[in-house]
């Protein structure tokens, strides 16, 4: 079974341009998660899509956006970009999301530089 | 606050050594435990996962191993090779909410 895909790999944006990264969760699995990870914070939530409907949402400015299609494919947007915006983006997907207790499988991430 | 932490940033081993990583968890309502292996340029990928209702769990070389008394998770590894080099980092959960990391234990396995 194929694993979670996300596309691009890497990207490098200006201030204040905006960027859509793309994900493909596993084949079956309904919620994906995404999270930041950076040096210095660490990895944090971001938000979870479930059946196309944003279930959670972790402490990220209004910029951060994102949105799910009917086949479970998961785009995040980030406008008006910072610098502090540079970071590695992970989406997470598993069958039930944030409802259930179950393991959540990553994808390779993002790597995004904002200069 | 709710946090998920590791006790030290980075450990160093032998090939064929035991490694422990530790981790130390503060939300007492968590029921799902996980660690991840993060390799470089790579995705958080999954080692082996605990409930609450169970203090240890076995896999290929790995055992984790929980005490909800003191909020403390371990992960040992057994007969470390080189290949279990990476970033280490446990995560807890309760259902409704989102996963917990802690900071991460870079694992390093000289030959």
């Amino acid at each position: 079974k194929a694993g979670v895909t996300q596309t691009p790999r890497y990207l490098i944006k200006t201030r204040g341009q905006q960027v859509t990264l793309s994900c493909s969760p596993i084949s079956g699995h309904r919620s994906v998660s995404w999270y930041q990870q950076t040096p210095g914070q660490g990895l944090q939530f971001l938000f979870e899509y479930f059946s196309e409907t944003q279930r959670n949402k972790g402490n990220f400015p209004g910029r951060f956006s994102g949105r799910q299609f009917s086949n479970s494919r998961s785009e995040m947007n980030v406008s008006t970009l910072e610098l502090g915006d540079s970071a590695l983006y992970l989406c997470a997907s598993s069958k039930l999301g944030l409802a259930g207790v179950e393991t959540q499988y990553f994808g390779p991430g993002t790597r995004l530089l904002v200069l | 606050g709710e946090s998920v932490g590791l006790h030290l940033p980075t450990l160093s081993v032998q090939e064929g050594d035991n490694s422990i990583i530790n981790c130390a968890y503060s939300n007492s309502a968590s029921d799902y435990f996980i660690w991840y292996k993060q390799e470089s340029g790579k995705g958080p990928q999954f080692i082996i996962d605990i409930r609450s209702n169970m203090d240890k769990r076995q896999g290929q070389r790995v055992t984790v191993l929980l005490n909800k008394t003191v909020k403390h998770l371990s992960l040992q590894i057994a007969a470390t090779q080189p290949g279990d080099s990476a970033v280490y980092f446990c995560a807890e959960n309760q259902a409704g909410t989102a996963l917990i990391f802690g900071k991460g234990t870079t694992l390093s396995v000289s030959s």
